[in-house]
């Protein structure tokens, strides 16, 4: 899997957007992008994928630059349940065994 | 099932008991993955099946680990002689096939494990 990089923190009002950057710039071309979030004490939350296209589903956007060398992961209307660390994960189909998830972002979302 | 599914969520455990785990995969899934989380540290793997073909167990710490699924089905991890070490949660997770388009993982809650 491709090296990911987020920052460690973010807070955001709820009610705003909040929006996650990662950097993924050695991606490979067959790699996808992952957001997955974990909040305390549960197992990870599979939120959204994408290639190289935008991509909307019920929960987030993710917006993949057109290089993909980096993404942003939307919560269009944070609210306090969305409190929790986002993890960007770069991985192709045929990676191996190991989900790798970084440092990830603390994402605080506040009243 | 609608999500993957474990039992128990939460088992307080004596050292040197045996502990059984179980995951219920999503319906269709025919990969299954076992992780294991200490409280604040990254995720780990430790065995991974595939359809019929042999698992992968390259993750499993130590001889007193192993894993079972028959068929597409049910999974169980097994721990013997429990050490305090090995408190932590156990996360099953389940995909389609690997080398599918967008091969996403889904994670179950997890089963607290704590030894004393």
């Amino acid at each position: 899997d491709a090296k990911t990089t987020q920052p460690p923190s973010m807070d955001c009002a709820e009610g705003r957007a909040a929006n996650l950057p990662c950097n993924h710039s050695t991606i490979s071309g067959n790699e996808y992008v992952y957001w997955y979030r974990q909040i305390h004490s549960q197992g990870p939350q599979y939120i959204i994928h994408g290639l190289k296209n935008n991509e909307t589903n019920e929960m987030a956007s993710l917006i993949i630059t057109e290089d993909r060398k980096s993404s942003t992961l939307i919560l269009p209307h944070a609210t306090l349940r969305d409190t929790a660390v986002y993890y960007c994960i770069a991985r192709a189909n045929n990676a191996g065994n190991m989900l790798t998830f970084g440092g990830g972002t603390r994402l605080m979302v506040k009243p | 099932g609608a999500g993957v599914s474990q039992s128990p969520s939460n088992k307080v455990t004596e050292k040197g008991k045996d502990v059984e785990l179980r995951c219920d995969p999503i319906s269709g899934h025919t990969a299954l993955y076992w992780y294991r989380q200490r409280l604040g540290q990254g995720l780990e793997f430790l065995i991974y099946f595939q359809g019929n073909s042999a698992p992968d167990k390259s993750g499993l710490p130590s001889d007193r680990f192993s894993a079972e699924r028959t068929g597409e089905s049910v999974s169980t991890l097994t721990i013997q002689r429990t050490q305090q070490e090995d408190s932590a949660v156990y996360l099953c997770a389940s995909s389609l096939d690997r080398g599918r388009t967008g091969n996403t993982i889904y994670f179950g809650e997890g089963s607290w494990l704590t030894v004393v």
